[in-house]
């Protein structure tokens, strides 16, 4: 079966420190998408991508990036992790406007 | 801008008893509009979702939303709450070329009592 899949399911860095998030999806989606979860915000789009090679930025961009050298995976990348990073994130893809996201199960990230 | 309010941040509602969750939008064209569910450590689910046609949309687990655009809302409801349907619940409108990007409401959690 088709999935998406995120790991870790779990991360503790400290501060300062350089941090990747996977997501590989098996749908051939050609859309995905990273969100972060917080109390009071729920989600707020990071960034997201069309297809190969394209990445755009999100309402909450900043001290983050992506890209996309295959249609499977679009890691996330804290260029220098920060505690405002303290967060849930979530990956998502989708084959069209229409259809719905599918999402993976999460990344718990902490940053100490 | 475009934007999704859930009015309600939390609803409590027994089990069996029937359940309606508001859900508001704006947006300039006609929308994408979908409905998630979210289980505590969970991603979330696409529940149901409306882009053009029937006005009230069926969705899984017995859910079902309709659309009123005099009104710019989305209110998903079920007849019969299961303690099993306790959980978070997202609004969500697609924005954006294609309706590609989606923008989320701040959710409501529900909780059933027995």
């Amino acid at each position: 079966d088709a999935e998406i899949t995120q790991s870790p399911r779990h991360k503790i860095t400290e501060t300062g420190r350089q941090v990747t998030l996977a997501c590989h999806q098996t749908w051939n989606h050609n859309n995905m998408f990273w969100y972060r979860q917080d109390l009071g915000h729920g989600l707020r789009l990071i960034h997201y991508s069309y297809g190969v090679h394209d990445t755009n930025k999100g309402e909450v961009s900043d001290g983050y990036s992506v890209s996309r050298s295959n249609t499977e995976d679009l890691p996330l990348t804290l260029e220098s992790a920060a505690s405002s990073q303290t967060s849930v994130y979530f990956c998502a893809s989708s084959d069209s406007g229409a259809s719905g996201y599918t999402f993976g199960s999460g990344t718990r990230l902490t940053v100490v | 801008a475009q934007s999704v309010t859930q009015p309600d941040i939390h609803i409590t509602v027994s089990e069996g008893a029937s359940l309606e969750l508001r859900c508001n939008y704006s947006y300039g064209a006609t929308p994408y509009l979908f409905w998630y569910v979210q289980s505590p450590g969970q991603g979330l689910q696409l529940l149901l979702k409306y882009f053009s046609g029937d006005t009230l949309v069926q969705g899984i687990k017995g859910f079902e939303a309709e659309f009123k655009r005099s009104q710019s809302s989305f209110n998903l409801r079920k007849p019969s709450v299961h303690w099993s349907d306790a959980a978070e619940y997202f609004c969500a409108v697609g924005a954006g070329t294609g309706g590609f990007k989606t923008i989320f409401g701040a959710g409501t959690r529900l909780f059933v009592k027995a």
